[in-house]
This record gives structure tokens, C-alpha cells and sequence, in this order.
């Protein structure tokens, strides 16, 4: 199956830093890119969805100003976790669909980035 | 607003029991459903995709069906090991094109 790499795998930063992590589809290319955020325990939560050379689509109470998103190619979204304070701790995860082919086709997950904000 | 539930929300079972998670959705109206499998504090793991048409999906020990009018999917997993061990999720694919995920099942399987 399609394969999509998601870095750093782990990171801890100071609060008030920002953070950026990249989402990379490697062997096919994404015209729509998604990131989730899933608290302790909990399900994944949709924070934004993103295409390729345009601006994200942030769902209801996510901040887009502090939750930086950008497509920039068909391979790579990155999200920029920018002031970051301790409640931003998470675990964020990023997916993939291919370009073409039928809107309901398969999404493609990356292996998440531990986020830890001290 | 589709929203997502997943019945029970943990389950523990001895080795060998044969078992079924469900998956319960509010607007029919779906694309496809997938169902996933999470281990502790790492990503995705896909392990079936049914798309709407279908009434089921099988992969070695591990069968997904779906009733999509009810609202309802369930996987079954046969002879459970204790690697069957994770969090199982499963998500559906509505007319925002987007992928709305369910509660979770915490499985552990005791050997």
C-alpha cells in the first residue's frame, strides 16, 4: 500500500516555541492532505483538511492563526504548531489521499508526532 | 453531522475466543468505512476498507461487514492472540469527504 512518512516521530519543545511537523506522501501524490489530533484515550479528532496549492479548511474551534498549515506540493503538508503552551500536548497524525481516481478512494495514515510542550 | 460510535469502548477476552467489535453511524450516506487498528502511542494501521457497495471485506482472520442502511458495520476477529492487542477504530467516509473516526474499542486479549 501507499506510503506516507510523517516527522519528527517525537519532539518536545519549550512552551511559547513553535513546532513544525511534515507530512510526506512517498510513492503517490496527495492532492488533499488531512491532520488529526487525538487527545489520551480518546478518538482522533479532525482538526483541518488541505489541497494542494490552496488554503486549509479548519474545522469548528480550531485555531487556524495558531494551527499553521501548508500544501505546498502534491508529496508535502506541514503543520506548524506556532506559541505552543502546554495544553497543545497531543498526538497528531496526518493523511493522504491520491490525486485522481474516485473521492472515495483510500486515505493513507502517517505514524503520528508525539507532541510535548514543557 | 455524522457522528461515529464503537461498542464496547474495551473488551477483554482469553486467547482463542473468537470475537465482534461494532461500529454504529448516524447518516447512511457514506462513501466507505475502514477500520483501523492502533497500538499504544503510535499511528494507523488500516486493516480493512469496505466500500459502500459492498457487504463485506475479509483478510486472514479479521472480517468487516456492512449494513450501510442500518448505519451499522462489525468486525469479527476469529481465534483472538494476544498480538491482537490495540485500540480499534473505525471511520467513515461521508459526503464532506472527509474521514470521521469512532470512539475506539480498547481490546486486550489475555494469553
Amino acid at each position: 500500500g501507499a506510503v506516507v512518512s510523517q516527522h519528527p516521530s517525537r519532539v518536545i519543545c519549550k512552551s511559547g516555541t513553535s513546532v513544525k511537523i511534515e507530512c510526506r506522501s512517498l510513492d503517490f501524490q496527495a492532492t488533499t492532505m488531512f491532520w488529526y489530533r487525538q487527545f489520551p484515550k480518546q478518538s482522533l479528532m479532525l482538526m483541518a483538511t488541505s489541497n494542494e496549492g490552496s488554503k486549509a479548511t479548519y474545522e469548528q474551534g480550531v485555531e487556524k492563526d495558531k494551527f499553521l498549515i501548508n500544501h505546498a506540493s502534491l508529496t508535502l503538508s506541514t503543520l506548524t504548531v506556532t506559541s505552543a503552551h502546554p495544553e497543545d500536548s497531543s498526538f497528531y497524525i496526518c493523511s493522504a489521499r491520491a490525486a485522481g481516481g474516485f473521492m472515495n478512494t483510500e486515505a493513507f495514515f502517517g505514524q503520528g508526532t508525539r507532541l510535548t510542550v514543557v | 453531522k455524522q457522528e461515529v460510535t464503537q461498542i464496547p469502548a474495551a473488551l477483554s477476552v482469553p486467547e482463542g475466543e473468537n470475537l465482534v467489535l461494532n461500529c454504529s453511524f448516524t447518516d447512511s450516506a457514506i462513501y466507505n468505512l475502514q477500520w483501523f487498528r492502533q497500538d499504544p502511542g503510535k499511528g494507523l494501521t488500516s486493516l480493512l476498507l469496505i466500500q459502500s457497495s459492498q457487504r463485506e471485506q475479509t483478510s486472514g482472520r479479521l472480517n468487516a461487514s456492512l449494513d450501510k442502511s442500518s448505519g451499522r458495520s462489525t468486525l469479527y476477529i476469529a481465534a483472538s492472540q494476544p498480538g491482537d492487542s490495540a485500540t480499534y477504530l473505525c471511520a467513515v467516509l461521508g459526503g464532506t469527504y472527509k474521514y470521521i473516526f469512532g470512539t475506539g474499542t480498547r481490546l486486550k486479549v489475555l494469553a
